[in-house]
């Protein structure tokens, strides 16, 4: 099955230390794995791909096909960065269809 | 660039009342266009795309249906809502062609009593 596992509902951190969000997913062939954001009264968005390799707004995350994973991470979390993020998998198959995980919230304090 | 909206913005119904949400998409020609749902603790689960007037996918089973009635408007219905049907909905399209990215609406809230 095509799956996106994000372990932890809540984050908390404080300002200025180093942030990892988790994210691990179930595919077999070559995944494409997206993080999205959504901030408070915003509109879901697009933060990353990893076929970008970028790292935008100090983030970055990088693809580890042996442990499955796509963490996100920020090496000094900043308060504009709480928010809910989600990780997403595109599938196989028609429809250019994303499953996402069930998000994580990050909590950035002062 | 593409802008997408959705109505009604919130939206509180009784059990077994039917549903109507829309969804329109401007800036763009024969989008994808798909219908998510946002539930507490179940992050966001995809429910319908479409790939084309007419054209729709279901993706779970379940007390909604879809339609696409014009190249830019796609409907999320019920005939008889159930309380598990509350939720935040959201229509979301392709950005741009080629791209996997999905632009989202900003939602709409259904809460049924």
């Amino acid at each position: 099955a095509q799956r996106v596992t994000q372990p932890e509902k809540l984050l908390s951190v404080f300002k200025g230390a180093p942030v990892e969000l988790k994210c691990n997913y179930s595919y077999s062939g070559s995944p494409e794995l997206f993080w999205y954001v959504q901030y408070s009264r915003q509109r879901l968005q697009l933060l990353l791909r990893h076929i970008s390799r970028e790292s935008i707004k100090g983030f970055t995350a990088d693809l580890n096909k042996g442990e499955t994973s796509f963490h996100l991470k920020k090496p000094f979390a900043q308060e504009e960065d709480s928010a809910m993020y989600y990780c997403a998998l595109r599938l196989t198959g028609g429809g250019n269809k994303l499953t996402f995980g069930t998000g994580t919230q990050l909590k950035v304090e002062l | 660039s593409q802008t997408i909206h959705q109505w009604p913005a919130t939206l509180v119904q009784p059990v077994g009342s039917p549903l109507s949400l829309e969804c329109t998409v401007e800036g763009t020609s024969n989008p994808n266009l798909y219908w998510y749902r946002q539930a507490a603790g179940r992050g966001l689960q995809l429910l319908f795309y479409s790939v084309g007037i007419g054209q729709i996918s279901s993706e779970v089973p379940q007390n909604l249906s879809a339609s696409r009635p014009q190249d830019r408007q796609f409907i999320l219905s019920s005939k008889k809502l159930l309380l598990s049907d509350s939720g935040f909905y959201l229509c979301a399209t392709l950005k741009g062609s080629g791209a996997n990215v999905l632009t989202f609406g900003a939602g709409s809230r259904l809460t049924v009593l």
